[in-house]
């Protein structure tokens, strides 16, 4: 079973950074079937980036996605306002299992 | 566009069973695809709980096999979720996707519900 863990587990940061986050998973990913999600509260979590590096439909190109192996990287090249949530990152594993990191919160500094 | 709804008792008793139906509209459910659940206890982070194919096939997160039952009424177009001997640990806001498991978008949850909260308590 792999187990992802995600640093920082908060980054304070003002509209108009970079944000940069951190997603290290246990074992080795297989596939990229590594995946980004950013959750507010009382909404529905949004599908980012899948693949580790190919970004959904409708989401915008400051969001990016990178990285291989255990160290995957979700990249927010200027914040917006409506950015600042929770971001996890989640493992499609064999058997087959679902993991999710235990999140960082991007709050405003 | 896929849209997905919670619905469920918001309070559960310990030591009954909790359940949800997650109805989908915009896509018919008989069409493929594995739908899951997913939760989310206070000041936690996300849980995988489960997925269902419409075919019935199923595949549970090991530390809740025991307890945990899904179904699909594609009739309905709903799925299902029975989750049994609840304590409180079970207290969380419950959410249902849909997900992906072939392509380029393989192991993703690319629709969800907007989750429903569950307290378990007497």
């Amino acid at each position: 079973e792999i187990a992802l863990t995600q640093s920082p587990g908060t980054l304070s940061l003002s509209p108009g950074e970079r944000a940069t986050l951190s997603c290290r998973a246990s074992q080795s990913i297989t596939n990229n079937y590594l995946t980004w999600y950013q959750h507010k509260p009382g909404l529905a979590p949004r599908l980012l980036i899948y693949g580790a590096s190919k970004r959904a439909t409708g989401i915008p190109d400051r969001f990016s996605g990178s990285g291989s192996g255990t160290d995957f990287t979700l990249t927010i090249s200027r914040l917006e306002p409506e950015d600042f949530a929770v971001y996890y990152c989640q493992h499609f594993g064999s058997s087959p299992r679902w993991t999710f990191g235990q999140g960082t919160t991007v709050e405003i500094k | 566009q896929v849209q997905l709804q919670e619905s469920g008792p918001g309070l559960v008793k310990p030591s009954e069973t909790l359940s949800l139906t997650c109805t989908v509209s915009g896509y018919s459910i008989s069409s493929g695809y594995y739908w899951g659940w997913i939760r989310q206890a206070p000041g936690k982070g996300l849980d995988w709980i489960g997925s269902v194919h419409q075919s019935g096939i199923t595949h549970y997160n090991p530390s809740l096999k025991s307890r945990v039952t899904m179904s699909v009424d594609t009739s309905k177009n709903h799925f299902s979720l029975s989750l049994s001997s609840v304590t409180a640990a079970d207290t969380a806001f419950y959410y249902c996707a849909r997900v992906v498991t072939s392509g380029n978008l393989a192991g993703v949850f690319d629709f969800w519900g907007q989750g429903t909260m569950v307290s378990v308590s007497s």
